[in-house]
């Protein structure tokens, strides 16, 4: 069974470029969520995906935007690309038992985002 | 604002021993608790769990503490291995309401030594 997986693993970009990164969820896991991971921090809540739609967004601007499609994959796409954007990208995914409940997180290996 | 805090950035143990990891929140209204392990290069990797009703829960070598009143938890890990050395993120939720949106600290580095 196939955990969660993240395409590119690792990716350099240039200021002001956009990005798409990629997930695929765990088999049976139909919840999608997107976590910055800066140097030194711990994972930051950029948002959730769920039956397609973004169902709560953390405190990330706009520039940072996201899809889920009918499989429950998602992307994640940042716009206008700044230095401070070079993080670990995780995806995780869970099962949303109705609109309250919920699995555990399984996390992806993450995506090294360098902007330079 | 870090409303879950793991003030040790990190913490070194000889095998054998027990180590204990610790983490504070603020938010009041977190009902659930999870401790994730990362190794270099890899995500996180779920640990175990506890639930606001509990105040303690184990599995095998694991054992999460939860003293509510003090908004604190611990990670207990006996005996300690060289394999445990990792990152550890103490992680908290609201299940009902935040619908699995994880709010993590910063991780302590755990180094178990031969």
């Amino acid at each position: 069974d196939a955990g969660v997986t993240q395409s590119p693993t690792h990716l350099i970009k240039t200021r002001g470029q956009q990005v798409t990164l990629r997930c695929s969820p765990k088999s049976g896991h139909d919840t999608v969520s997107w976590y910055q991971q800066a140097l030194g921090q711990g994972p930051q809540f950029i948002f959730q995906y769920y039956e397609e739609e973004e169902r709560q967004r953390g405190n990330f601007p706009d520039r940072f935007s996201g899809h889920q499609f009918p499989n429950y994959s998602s992307e994640l796409n940042v716009n206008a690309l700044l230095l401070g954007d070079s993080a670990l990208y995780l995806c995780a995914s869970s099962f949303s038992s109705g609109r309250t409940g919920y699995t555990e997180a399984f996390f992806g290996q993450g995506t090294r985002l360098t902007v330079v | 604002d870090q409303q879950v805090k793991q003030n040790s950035p990190s913490l070194s143990v000889q095998e054998g021993r027990i180590s204990i990891l610790n983490c504070d929140y603020t938010n009041s209204m977190f009902d659930y608790f999870l401790w994730y392990k990362k190794y270099p290069a890899e995500g996180p990797t779920f640990l175990i769990s506890i639930s606001s009703i509990k105040d303690k829960n184990e599995d095998g070598r694991f054992t999460v503490f939860l003293n509510k009143s003090a908004k604190h938890l611990s990670l207990h890990i006996v005996p300690s291995q060289p394999g445990d050395s990792a990152v550890y993120f103490c992680a908290a939720t609201r299940r009902g309401s935040t619908l699995g949106r994880l709010y993590f600290g910063r991780g302590t580095q755990l180094t178990v030594w031969p």
